[in-house]
């Protein structure tokens, strides 16, 4: 089955820039989405193909994608930034989800 | 505003059968795919089934298939997931959501998730 990989946590300082990555060998060819999810809360599209940021969502909040990486990247990160966050990508009849990133603002 | 509202969720004995609901509003329903994604609790998400409009194509995951069965009624807005041969490992808070593409044939993203239901199997 198609795997995306994400690392378990990543920390970073307030007012500084979190980037999150995402690996699968398709990525290259195939979009991938970004979710937020605070704790208790459903979770909210930030990025979908790639780099496209839905309406309501901060501009701080950006995606790229290179290689089989896809990456979302949070500049000037605030404390309500952090959360849980999961990549996502559609590919050969299933959806597929990333193990999630923990993000921790400290 | 696009609301998405599921329920059916509760404790059943392993080998039991559940069927969730999920009511649609503010959004024209039957135009959209609409799937149902799961998770366990302090785990991620795991998708579990999509259906594109008028129930032509149905997708599930792996870990589901032959058990589970995705449907809709396009002319009541509702969306459901019948579960049978439950298995512990099918505890998880089951959401509903939309995708963020019209008129497709596949699932790609979703852009708006119901508040989830909690399904425990347990003896």
């Amino acid at each position: 089955s198609y795997d995306l990989t994400q690392p378990p946590s990543v920390s970073v300082s307030p007012g500084q820039t979190a980037t999150i990555t995402c690996s699968g060998d398709k990525l290259g060819e195939i979009y991938a989405y970004w979710y937020q999810q605070k704790p208790g809360q459903s979770p909210v599209v930030v990025i979908y193909q790639d780099t496209k940021r839905p309406s309501g969502i901060p501009e701080r909040f950006s995606g790229s994608s290179s290689g089989n990486t896809a990456t979302l990247t949070i500049v000037g990160t605030q404390a309500l930034d952090e959360a849980d966050y999961f990549c996502q990508a559609w590919d050969s009849g299933a959806v597929i989800f990333g193990g999630g990133t923990k993000l921790t603002v400290l | 505003e696009v609301q998405l509202l599921e329920s059916g969720g509760g404790l059943v004995q392993p080998g039991g059968s559940l069927r969730l609901s999920c009511a649609a509003s503010g959004f024209s329903f039957s135009t959209y795919v609409m799937t149902w994604v799961r998770q366990a609790p302090g785990k991620g998400l795991e998708w579990v089934s999509s259906i594109t409009n008028g129930g032509l194509r149905t997708y599930y995951a792996d870990t589901v298939k032959g058990r589970f069965t995705v449907s809709r009624d396009d002319s009541k807005n509702t969306l459901q997931l019948q579960m049978s041969s439950l298995r512990a490992e099918d505890t998880a808070i089951y959401y509903c959501a939309k995708d963020g593409i019209e008129d497709v044939v596949t699932p790609f993203f979703f852009d708006s998730w119901g508040q989830g239901t909690l399904v425990s199997v347990s003896s």
